[in-house]
């Protein structure tokens, strides 16, 4: 089980955000890896991955975006909030499935 | 570029049957795994199912197994969904995705998603 804290995050543009996800067992599997996903998912698009594997930022994602965390206990943080940045934003673990399970979602808005 | 198109998405009624498919292109479409995703209004995000890149291998989650069937045609770069025995649960949109093995993990490239509404 996937749990996301907070699940609604009401940010002041410029100002920081973080959003907590923790699993009910660890994710690091028999690898070494740890297939730990973020992804967001702004009005009228389709989701997109942020990070995958904690920490690894996907190609054309700003960097005021970043992951980090290990075992059970994970953190997606944003530096700067910027209005384009509203949305929901899952974490999804991929790690010991069937099923991958997603957080339930934080959605982020603007103050 | 990766696309990945969903298409086939409609209204059914409960009890009903509908199969939506997802063309994909700009990679080579035999060496990767896919799944579908859903997004309903209640539950978020719900991973539904996945095929390996041979389609020897096949996973669903629990509320679909012996409703779904996950299937692909790498001749034509397709990915399909069949569904039976629809529910009023089962109205989402779904998201055809694309894994990229373990080196760049699971759920890289989305597409537009297709509707699919159960109702009467």
């Amino acid at each position: 089980v996937m749990t996301q804290s907070p699940l609604f995050l009401s940010v002041t543009l410029g100002q920081p955000a973080s959003i907590s996800c923790r699993s009910s067992q660890s994710l690091v599997y028999s690898d070494g890896n740890t297939y730990l996903n973020w992804f967001q998912h702004r009005p009228g698009r389709s989701p997109r991955r942020l990070i995958y594997k904690v920490s690894n930022r996907d190609s054309g994602v700003p960097d005021r975006f970043s992951g980090s965390g290990s075992d059970t206990d994970f953190t997606l943080k944003i530096s700067a909030v910027e209005a384009e940045d509203v949305g929901l934003y899952y974490c999804m673990q991929g790690s010991f499935w069937p099923p991958k399970t997603f957080g339930q979602g934080t959605k982020v808005e603007i103050k | 570029e990766v696309q990945l198109v969903e298409s086939g998405g409609g209204l059914v009624q409960p009890g009903g049957s509908l199969t939506i498919s997802c063309a994909a292109s700009g990679f080579i479409f035999k060496n990767y795994a896919l799944n579908w995703v859903r997004q309903t209004a209640g539950k978020g995000l719900e991973w539904v199912s996945y095929i390996s890149d041979s389609g020897s291998s096949v996973y669903y989650m629990d509320s679909v197994k012996g409703r779904f069937t996950i299937f692909r045609d790498n001749a034509k770069n397709l990915l399909f969904l069949q569904m039976e025995s629809l529910r009023a649960d089962d109205t989402a949109v779904y998201y055809c995705v694309r894994d990229s093995g373990t080196s760049y993990g699971d759920g890289e490239y989305w597409g537009q998603g297709t509707l699919v509404t159960v109702s009467s």
